[in-house]
């Protein structure tokens, strides 16, 4: 089974460090989703792209994080500088979505993959 | 706008008994429905979804859910559960055909404990 990919699996890291989070998304997937989830907040969305470009970012903290698609095998998201209220589990999923017209669009379900369990001290 | 309300963060039952996870959702538009699964320290897996096709929905491992347009519902149900369904579980909505992003709005999840 294709299978969403997400290092590093875990990561733990004082505030103020760099943290980059990769993933690889199913290959044929033209969208790809960042969440991240909190016992407090549930599952929040972040970002997404679209065959690679941006589509929303609304749900992510300008000043400090980035997602960007270098190219169609790898999604990442930056935390620059880390806070210890950015501790969370961040997921990656990957989707195929035909956005309609006229009512015709239709989706493939979103894959996920397993996480980054992100911990800043 | 699109919301999803599961009522219940906790549900508790016996093995062998009947689950119900409740799900209502509100979308000014024709809505797709999905159930996902989330067990300890992994993703999200797609139980089942709901595309306006028919309105009775199999998923895996035993699992169903029935639209509801008049109640604004999806429940999630299986008829006898297994200790290893113990898991929590989300309802999603998606808008489809001009309203299709792709973006999924998630409940709060329920919790779903089986007990011996």
């Amino acid at each position: 089974d294709a299978r969403v990919t997400q290092t590093p699996r875990h990561k733990v890291t004082e505030m103020g460090q760099e943290v980059t989070m990769r993933c690889q998304p199913i290959l044929g997937h033209n969208t790809v989703f960042w969440y991240r989830q909190t016992m407090m907040q549930g599952l929040e969305l972040l970002a997404y792209f679209r065959n690679r470009a941006p589509l929303d970012d609304s749900g992510m903290p300008k000043d400090r994080f980035s997602a960007e698609m270098p190219d169609a095998t790898l999604a990442t998201l930056k935390i620059q500088p880390s806070e210890p209220r950015d501790s969370a589990v961040y997921f990656c999923a990957s989707g195929l979505v035909r956005p309609g017209t006229g009512g015709a669009g239709s989706n493939q379900p979103q894959h996920f993959g397993d996480g980054t369990r992100l911990s800043i001290l | 706008a699109q919301s999803v309300t599961q009522l219940g963060s906790h549900v508790s039952v016996s093995e062998g008994a009947l689950v119900l996870l409740r799900c209502n959702y509100s979308s000014s538009v024709p809505p797709y429905l999905f159930w996902y699964v989330q067990y300890p320290n992994q993703g999200l897996q797609l139980l089942l979804k709901y595309t306006s096709a028919a309105t009775l929905v199999k998923g895996i491992n035993g699992f169903e859910a029935e639209f509801k347009k008049s109640e604004t519902s999806f429940h999630l149900t299986k008829p006898s559960a297994h200790m290893s369904d113990a898991a929590e579980y989300f309802c999603a909505v998606s808008g489809h055909g001009s309203s299709n992003t792709g973006k999924l709005i998630f409940g709060q999840g329920t919790t779903l404990q089986v007990k011996p």
